[in-house]
């Protein structure tokens, strides 16, 4: 069974740093593009980072450029989104992404996680 | 970046009818565009890629059309549980963007 759940949301003070995790398992996970999508709540899906099957590629969505990191560690099968600089816009359901195809950079999303929740508030 | 536009934002409907959800892509993105439904709570579910590709264990009454700038998604004949939001993505290019989603709500 292909299952994706990410950890590390929380509640944290405008300004500070968070690293989000999205554990993988059930599939190859070295093997595929990686993304991470946000929810603010109440609102639609935001797309905010890309990092291909290899690591060696990464896009960012211009509202977190400069403030968001995404990696991963293939050893591990796991995904992160460090996330700095936090502003209270940043408040959202945060999901892990797998595409669909191996080794594909432009592609649609077919496994998501439950998401984990990033209340930015002083 | 392409921005996505659906219409209509949200739509009552009931069970039986046949439903037609359309997005425009600012620019052409071929027919790199993907369908999601979601439901309260729960994280999005793919149900069409390639515009028109009908995902694996996604009910056959679901539909995608389209290619260039506009697409259509059509349930042929609604149930009870496909009553959630329903967004397009473009993965043409970077950003990979979302429409604004479809909220389909029972008449």
């Amino acid at each position: 069974q292909v299952h994706l759940v990410e950890s590390g949301g929380g509640v944290v003070q405008p300004g500070r740093s968070l690293t989000l995790s999205c554990a993988a398992s059930g599939f190859t996970f070295s093997s595929y593009g990686m993304h991470w999508v946000r929810q603010a709540p109440g609102k639609g899906l935001e797309w905010v980072a890309f990092i291909s099957f290899d690591g060696s590629n990464k896009y960012y969505a211009d509202s977190v450029k400069g403030r968001f990191t995404i990696s991963r560690d293939n050893s591990k099968n796991t995904l992160f989104l460090l996330v700095n600089s936090l502003r209270p816009e940043d408040t959202a359901v945060y999901y892990c992404a797998k595409d669909l195809n191996s080794y594909a950079y432009n592609d649609a999303f077919d496994i998501w996680g439950q998401g984990t929740m990033v209340t930015v508030s002083s | 970046a392409i921005r996505m536009t659906q219409s209509p934002s949200s739509f009552s409907a009931s069970t039986g009818d046949r439903v037609t959800i359309t997005c425009r892509a600012s620019q052409g993105i071929s027919s790199y565009l993907a369908w999601y439904q979601q439901t309260p709570g729960k994280a999005p579910k793919l149900l069409i890629y390639t515009a028109s590709t009908l995902q694996s264990g996604v009910p056959s009454r679901f539909s995608g059309s389209g290619s260039g700038t506009d697409f259509t998604l059509t349930i042929s004949c609604l149930q009870s549980e496909d009553f959630a939001t329903y967004y397009c993505q473009q993965y043409y290019s970077y950003p990979h963007t979302f429409g604004q989603g479809t909220k389909l709500e029972i008449k």
